[in-house]
This record gives structure tokens, sequence and C-alpha cells, in this order.
């Protein structure tokens, strides 16, 4: 089944380390990719977004992903995670005017 | 800013009960979705609607219904509500741009979790 995969379930981190969350679909053609956030008790916002040119997008926060073709993924990262960077992270494909969202990556940041 | 509103935070109902969860958003969006967000399954989508008294179902749409008389309400029913109905709903919206209806971002509201005793 065509789908959206986060493998990383839960990532625990101290503040300063780099971080990579991964992501990859199934879907083939066109696809618009985004990354968004869900801070504990907010709802959920866009970190970025991906629909045509550089492959390396850059969002809120620091945070950047880099979409490579193919390796169906769309990666996220960000050089030195800070507490506050505690959150669910989701990954998700616009395919056929709807948004496939992955299970998504509990990350936790230490101090 | 966008906003997108849902009537409750915190919901308790009883098994059987028809369950309303209402939906506002206040940018004059064309586009309204119904997710249901659950432990190790992501959001899933149970219904959205591309227009007012259009609806199109979603992944999950056994067991709701959905209603979209004004443009900037869409509202989510739990027929009789169930167990298996417990979860944390969220409402979103978006733009229609061009031709699609999902272009650019979707706006959430802050979730209602429902349980279902």
């Amino acid at each position: 089944a065509q789908s959206v995969s986060q493998h990383n379930h839960h990532v625990i981190l101290s503040e300063a380390a780099s971080l990579e969350l991964g992501c990859n679909y199934s879907y083939g053609g066109t696809v618009n990719l985004f990354w968004y956030v869900q801070y504990p008790g907010q709802h959920l916002q866009l970190l970025l977004k991906y629909f045509s040119g550089d492959p390396l997008v850059k969002g809120i926060k620091g945070f950047e992903a880099e979409f490579i073709k193919s390796k169906f993924s769309f990666n996220l990262r960000k050089p030195s995670v800070q507490w506050s960077d505690t959150a669910e992270y989701f990954c998700a494909v616009n395919k056929d005017d709807k948004l496939i969202f992955g299970t998504g990556t509990r990350l936790q940041v230490f101090p | 800013d966008v906003k997108v509103t849902q009537s409750s935070r915190y919901l308790v109902k009883r098994t059987g009960e028809k369950v309303f969860l209402e939906c506002v958003q206040d940018m004059d969006h064309e586009n309204m979705f119904w997710y249901r967000q659950d432990p190790g399954l992501g959001l899933r989508l149970i219904y959205f609607s591309y227009d007012v008294k259009m609806k199109e179902k979603g992944d999950i749409p056994e067991g709701y219904s959905v209603s979209r008389e004004k443009k900037e309400r869409f509202s989510l029913i739990l027929e009789s509500a169930s167990t298996n109905q417990t979860s944390m709903y969220l409402c979103a919206s978006s733009l229609t741009i061009g031709t699609s209806i999902v272009s650019y971002e979707q706006y959430f509201g802050p979730g209602t979790r429902l349980t279902v005793t």
C-alpha cells in the first residue's frame, strides 16, 4: 500500500546534538512534501514545505529538509537542537488533494 | 493569522450517544478537513469538504458523518459513539489555489480530546 513512513518513533537527544528524522514515501509522480510539528499542548503547525525548485528547504526555528527524489525521501534536519524542540514531528505528502501523514516521531531533548 | 477553533478541548460521552464536534475557521478557506490522531497511527483523514454542502470520504469515514452548511463551519457527527472512537479529533482548513484543494498548507485547530465510556 502507498504510504508515508517515519522510521524513528521516539528520539531522545541532549541539547546541542544534531538531529535527523527520516521520512520516506511510496507515491510516484509529483508530490508536495511537508513537515508539521506539534509542541506539547499546542496545535499542529507547519514547519516547512517543498513544492518545487531547490530540494533543500529551510523552515522555521533553524530546521531544514532535503528532498531526494531518487530515494523518495524528505528527511528533516537541525544541526543543534534545543530543549524547546521537544515535540512530535509529522511528515506529510500531498497526493490527490489529500494530505497523507506519517505516524509521527516524538522528540525529547534534555538539557 | 488564520484561526481554526474547535468547540471543545475535552469531551466525555457515553456509548451510543450522538456527538457533535464543531469547527470554525475565520479565513474564508474553501476546504475543511476532519482527522483523528491516535498514538502510533499519526493523523488519519475522516472526511473533508471543498465547498459548502459538499463532502468527501477520507480514509476512515465509518461511524462518522459531516455537515457543512456554511463556508466557515464544518461539523463532525458521531451517530452512535463507541469506545473505539475515543481519540483526539483535529479540524483543519486550507485555501484552494488553482485547481488544487490542498495547495499549500493546512491550518489546524487545537483539537478535541473525546473520551467515550
